[in-house]
């Protein structure tokens, strides 16, 4: 079945970085768009980056532009997130999910907790 | 700042129809589909409802959604226990040029 398993989560100073990955199984990785939303402690949730199919565009929220960068490899079927100049509002669950540019995002993973603190 | 939203809480008794809301602007609703999202405490979200009103196979036929305009309903009929959880709404944003969810609407069952 389709999984989605993220990681590289962990506790992190302010202005390091980190990168996270999503490692996709039971479905053709290269046939669908994959989206980073994250979700910081008791809230809602905030959708942070998408990329197409093929990797040829990049969908990034404003909160996180210039900062995050989102790349897949196709040969080991793995999203990554790349995250620079970390702040403590990113502090959050990231969750990986398949879908289309607009939607829908049809399945999630179980999320990587990030937390950005000194 | 969410540029969907909705109300932060509904409530119903076992049984009942508890319907939600999801306003948006014309970038968003207005011109893509909405997407509902079921997440229940402590887990991953969901997909609930996709294009609108397509339920996605599994999901019971208790829950159905509907758009019109710049807002989008989902409602639960039949209300149950296990239907306590927060439900998001959300669609592409055409201004923004990303996927945009709404605030959250937490449902609790009496």
């Amino acid at each position: 079945q389709v999984q989605l398993v993220e990681s590289g989560g962990g506790v992190v100073q302010p202005g390091r970085s980190l990168r996270l990955s999503c490692a996709a199984s039971g479905f053709t990785f290269s046939s669908y768009g994959i989206h980073w939303v994250r979700q910081a402690p008791g809230k809602g949730l905030e959708w942070v980056a998408v990329i197409w199919y093929d990797g040829s565009n990049k969908y990034y929220a404003d909160s996180v532009k210039g900062r995050f960068t989102i790349s897949r490899d196709t040969s080991k079927n793995t999203l990554y997130l790349q995250m620079n100049s970390l702040r403590a509002e990113d502090t959050a669950i990231y969750y990986c999910a398949s879908g289309g540019t607009g939607g829908p995002l049809d399945n999630w993973g179980q999320g990587t907790l990030v937390t950005v603190s000194s | 700042q969410s540029v969907l939203t909705q109300p932060p809480s509904a409530s119903g008794t076992p049984g009942q129809r508890v319907p939600l809301s999801c306003s948006g602007s014309s970038s968003n609703i207005g011109s893509n589909t909405v997407n509902w999202y079921q997440q229940l405490p402590g887990t991953a979200p969901k997909l609930l409802i996709y294009n609108n009103n397509q339920r996605p196979s599994g999901v019971p036929d208790r829950f159905s959604g509907s758009k019109s305009g710049t807002s989008a309903s989902l409602a639960i009929s039949g209300l149950q226990s296990e239907d306590e959880a927060d439900y998001y709404c959300a669609a592409w944003d055409d201004s923004l040029n990303g996927y945009v969810f709404g605030t959250g609407t937490k449902v609790t069952v009496l």
